[in-house]
């Protein structure tokens, strides 16, 4: 069966360096997205991303954010600076068409610890 | 006011027992719901979803949609141990515009006792 992976796992940094968390989503599905978890919160919603443009952002999603797909199968999220906050799971989804009933399945995420 | 509310629980039931879990919206236009279980340090997995008012049924789950109440539950029959979870409810259409953006509660533990 088709899944999202995602790589690392778990990246550990600096505050103030700069990450990148990579995703695969599966393959046939056009609309991929970053939520974050951090821990005993909520999952709350990053970024939407569909023909190589952002598509919906949440008020997280500042300026030290950024999304890429560089290539044809990978979907990058970039931290420019992390701060302590930034540390929690993050998790990639993607979906087939994006329309409020398609389902969206997720990556097995990665977890970020800032020191 | 909070977009999606769950209780918290913990929740605990017997094993063999229904487990009732509840969700509430704050959004009238939104358009689908989702439950999704959460093991700890693990990612959503996808349970059900509903799109109109009523009942749907998969195996041992059956989640219910009232969008009137602006309320979707979900019920899990003959729980087992391995139910034990976080389940949480997630809202897509939330806005009227926000398509594809999903809105999660902040989940409802459950523990299944043998």
């Amino acid at each position: 069966e088709p899944e999202v992976t995602q790589t690392p796992s778990h990246q550990v940094t600096q505050m103030g360096q700069e990450v990148i968390l990579r995703c695969v989503p599966i393959s046939n599905h056009l609309y991929f997205y970053w939520y974050r978890q951090i821990l005993g919160q909520k999952v709350e919603f990053l970024v939407s991303f569909y023909n190589n443009e952002i598509s919906e952002k949440s008020e997280i999603f500042d300026d030290q954010f950024s999304v890429e797909r560089p290539d044809g199968s990978n979907f990058t999220l970039k931290i420019r600076s992390t701060k302590l906050e930034d540390s929690a799971m993050y998790f990639c989804a993607s979906s087939q068409q994006g329309t409020s009933t398609d389902t969206q399945y997720f990556g097995p995420g990665t977890r970020l610890t800032v020191l | 006011q909070k977009e999606v509310e769950q209780n918290s629980g913990p929740l605990s039931v017997p094993e063999g027992a229904i487990a009732s879990l509840n969700c509430t919206y704050s959004d009238r236009v939104s358009q689908s719901f989702f439950w999704y279980r959460q093991y700890s340090g693990k990612s959503p997995e996808l349970i059900m979803s509903i799109y109109s008012n009523g009942d749907k049924e998969d195996g041992r789950f059956t989640a219910q949609l009232n969008k009137a109440s602006q309320y979707v539950s979900l019920l899990i029959r003959d729980s087992q141990p391995s139910d034990s979870a976080t389940y949480l409810c997630a809202v897509n259409g939330a806005g009227g515009t926000s398509y594809g953006k999903l809105t999660f509660g902040q989940g409802t533990i459950l523990t299944v006792h043998p």
